[in-house]
């Protein structure tokens, strides 16, 4: 088992431009969620998709978009990325939304942005 | 902010147990108290969790309050490969406060 991988691990962006953080999980988890992590910080939640079909927003989702593809898959867009949205990108997944579960988490994606 | 409070660092000898505390005095009644940690230059690890009961497995144990507005991440004899930034989270906030970063020393 692979886990939970993303795509891509760096990324160098333009402020304006946009992008899509890939994200897949092959342990069947029917919860997916996107974090950032900034500099010395712990992480703070973006969106998450209790089950495929459902998304919602967590604690920063100002400026970003999500899309549960599949069961399998999470996708994070940036429209129109900014430096304030440099950052360290993790992906997380769980069996389920309840507490009872645990996450499990990629290995980041670093985007910085000038 | 998060809702658990934690200490900024700790340290520990190797080979010596090692208690992270973490406090969350406005925990409800349903919120699970997870423990990850993270690697430098790695997304965070799950650790163990609990809901009221103390809770052990090959990692670590955890102890929790009486009054589940406290809990402990028990190391039972640190390594260097220990050392890391400790984060304790009420798993139906999810939300990462800075965490404790413990050095451990050879």
């Amino acid at each position: 088992n692979a886990g939970v991988t993303q795509t891509p691990k760096f990324q160098v962006l333009k402020t304006g431009q946009s992008m899509t953080l890939q994200c897949a999980q092959d342990m069947n988890h029917n919860s997916m969620y996107w974090y950032r992590q900034d500099p010395g910080m712990g992480l703070r939640l973006i969106y998450y998709s209790a089950s495929e079909g459902t998304t919602d927003k967590g604690e920063v989702p100002n400026g970003y978009n999500v899309s549960r593809l599949n069961k399998r898959e999470f996708s994070l867009r940036l429209e129109s990325a900014a430096p304030s949205q440099t950052s360290v990108y993790f992906c997380a997944s769980s069996e389920a939304p309840s507490g009872f579960y645990e996450q499990y988490f990629g290995p980041g994606t670093r985007l910085t942005v000038t | 902010d998060a809702k658990t409070t934690q200490p900024n660092s700790m340290e520990s000898n190797e080979e010596e147990p090692v208690h992270l505390p973490c406090n969350h005095s406005t925990i409800s009644g349903t919120d699970y108290i997870h423990w990850y940690r993270q690697l430098p230059s790695q997304g965070p690890e799950y650790v163990i969790h609990g809901l009221t009961s103390n809770v052990n497995n090959r990692m670590a144990s955890l102890a929790i309050a009486e009054d589940r507005k406290s809990s402990t991440l028990i190391l039972h004899r640190a390594t260097l490969r220990d050392a890391a930034v400790y984060y304790c989270i009420l798993r139906g906030d999810m939300r990462f406060g800075a965490g404790t970063r413990l050095t451990v020393k050879p």
